[in-house]
Formats: structure tokens, sequence, C-alpha cells
């Protein structure tokens, strides 16, 4: 099956500066790569997706690029900002449903 | 609108007895997901329907995991005979149609087997 990792765990970084995480999955069928934001004793939330046929999105403050060749997906977030501090989830997808998703990054804004 | 309702929120068991977490869907969604999140790690497939069938049951861990839905709508999800590492935080999710659309989870139930 899809195996997706995911880093770093953890990442500090101060308020207005940028933070990046990173993807890595195994299967090059994949095709959907959603991004998820959980905050404490909430779900996760999308935030971004991106599908195989693209290889940059951009939504505001959030970015994902794509490399289908080296089989990896990065998150961008510019600016950051207190709230954006939070648990963020990358998953991988060959058939739509069944997601696999990394361990986590816990990201902290420090103000 | 309403988002995906998971109840109860917290529950404590006493290991040996079974559990049964519930979930309600945003209306209209015709896909359901349940997914299992395990103390600091990502998120665990477990199943989902397309209607009230279960194309796909190949997370459930083991026989005594079991789940169904009804009417196209409302899930539960049974596990019996609990075991201490049934633990875990157990999230529903439901999308408009099983593909292209994106997945909206619930807060989950978060389950302590004692």
């Amino acid at each position: 099956g899809e195996n997706v990792e995911q880093h770093p765990s953890t990442l500090s970084v101060q308020e207005g500066d940028s933070a990046v995480i990173k993807c890595t999955y195994s299967d090059s069928a994949s095709n959907y790569f959603p991004w998820y934001k959980q905050e404490l004793g909430k779900g996760p939330q999308l935030i971004i997706d991106i599908r195989s046929n693209v290889g940059e999105k951009k939504d505001q403050r959030i970015a994902v690029t794509l490399n289908k060749t080296a089989k990896h997906f990065s998150l961008h977030i510019t600016e950051t900002q207190p709230e954006d501090s939070a648990v963020y989830f990358c998953a991988a997808s060959l058939n739509d449903y069944k997601l696999s998703f990394g361990a986590g990054t816990t990201v902290t804004v420090r103000a | 609108g309403a988002g995906v309702s998971q109840s109860p929120s917290n529950k404590v068991t006493e290991k040996g007895k079974d559990v049964e977490l519930r979930c309600d869907p945003i209306s209209g969604h015709t896909a359901l997901y349940w997914y299992r999140q395990s103390l600091g790690q990502g998120l665990e497939f477990l199943i989902y329907f397309q209607g009230n069938s279960a194309p796909d049951k190949s997370g459930l861990p083991s026989d005594r995991f079991s789940a169904e839905r009804t009417g196209g709508s409302v899930s539960t999800l049974t596990i019996q005979r609990t075991q201490q590492e049934d633990s875990a935080v157990y999230l529903c999710a439901s999308s408009l149609d099983v593909s292209v659309s994106p997945l909206h989870f619930g807060n989950g139930t978060r389950l302590t087997v004692t």
C-alpha cells in the first residue's frame, strides 16, 4: 500500500516568517494530495489539495507544490500568524477514498 | 450548514466491554468514512461507505470491529470486547460522493479503554 512520510515532526517559526512542510510518497500511481490542519480537540480540516496533473496550487498565504518524478510534495505557508499554529497532515490517495496520511507536523508560530 | 456530527465526544470503557460510536454525516453526502487516530500518529483508514454499502473494509483491525450505515445517513462503528490498544480518537468523515470531492471530518470520539 501507499506509504507517506512527513517532515519535520515539529516546526517553530517567528510570526511573519514562512513555514515549509515536506512529504514523500511511495506509490507513483497516487494522484490526489490533500493537506489538512487539525486544531486541538477538533477534526482535521482540508486547507488545500492538488491533483497529479498540476505542479503547483496557491490559495492566499498557502501553496502546495508537487514533484511527481521525485514523488514528493510540500506545503508552504507565508507570513505566518499565531492562528496558523496547529498540526498539519499531508495525505496521498490512489483512489480518492482511502487517504494515506503522514504522521503530522506540529507548527508553532511565535509572536 | 451543519457539519459532521459524532457522538459521544468522549467515551471511557472497561476492557472487555462493547462500545458503539455514532456518526451523522453532512446532509446529502453519499460517502462516509471512518478513520482512527492514535496518540501522536497520523490517521488510519478503517472503512468507507457508498450509500449503505461498504465496498472497502480492509482497514478494520480485527473481527471485533464492525460498522453499518442505514438509510444512507447515520453510521455506527461497533467495537466488541474492547482492548486497551483500541484507545484512540475515532474520526468520521463524509463527502458528496466517493471521487473527486474533499472529505469533511467530524471532531471525533475519544475512546479510552481502562
